[in-house]
């Protein structure tokens, strides 16, 4: 049983860059959430998407926007990059039916 | 907002001691989570226990919602234990982290 999956594992950008991330959900998940993590600190929500919309979004510019594509599949696009978005990306599955959440390994983007 | 409070914030072990992890939440808690991030990022899944006890080998926790808490019990550690312990709150449609606990296991 697959987990979640994320890609790529490590990104380097140049600030004002545009960067794409993509998860694929544990088998059986059909709502994908989106945290940003920076270093020493807890991981913080960007957004949700469940049947292809954003269903709720945290305190972050709209700078960060994503996707979710039919087969359940999620992408996060960060435009215009500054030197603080440098942090861990994590992508987190789960399902109506309960039973929390599973984590991906995380995206280590570092922008220069 | 939502506060997670976690204790201690730091912990230093010497293989094969006891430990326990707390979560203060300042609203009644469901669907709780235990985590543990590995050094390479990874948030792991531990317990899914919204309320009561459940164990997993030297694991155990325990979740008492209408008072707010949940405790992690780490018997036994061992170095892979190392890394740090999130128990996020679930507020509807996204989870609220406190800093953690880093646990540093010692051999």
């Amino acid at each position: 049983d697959a987990g979640v999956t994320q890609s790529p594992t490590h990104l380097i950008k140049t600030r004002g860059q545009q960067v794409t991330l993509r998860c694929s959900p544990k088998s059986g998940h059909d709502t994908v959430s989106w945290y940003q993590q920076a270093l020493g600190q807890g991981p913080q929500f960007i957004f949700q998407y469940y049947e292809e919309e954003e269903r709720q979004r945290g305190n972050f510019p709209d700078r960060f926007s994503g996707h979710q594509f039919p087969n359940y599949s999620s992408e996060l696009n960060v435009n215009a990059l500054l030197l603080g978005d440098s942090a861990l990306y994590l992508c987190a599955s789960s399902s109506r039916t309960g039973s929390g959440y599973t984590f991906g390994s995380g995206t280590r983007l570092t922008v220069v | 907002g939502i506060q997670v409070e976690q204790s201690p914030p730091d912990l230093i072990l010497q293989e094969g001691a006891n430990s326990t992890l707390r979560c203060n939440f300042s609203d009644s808690v469901n669907n709780l989570q235990w985590f543990h991030q590995n050094p390479w990022g990874q948030l792991i899944n531990l317990f899914y226990i919204p309320s009561g006890t459940k164990q997993n080998g030297r694991l155990s926790a325990t979740t008492v919602a209408t008072e707010r808490y949940s405790l992690l019990y780490i018997s036994s550690s061992q170095t892979t234990d190392s890394g740090v312990y999130f128990c996020p709150y679930d507020s509807s449609y996204k989870l609220i982290f406190g800093s953690g606990t880093r646990l540093l296991v010692r051999p």
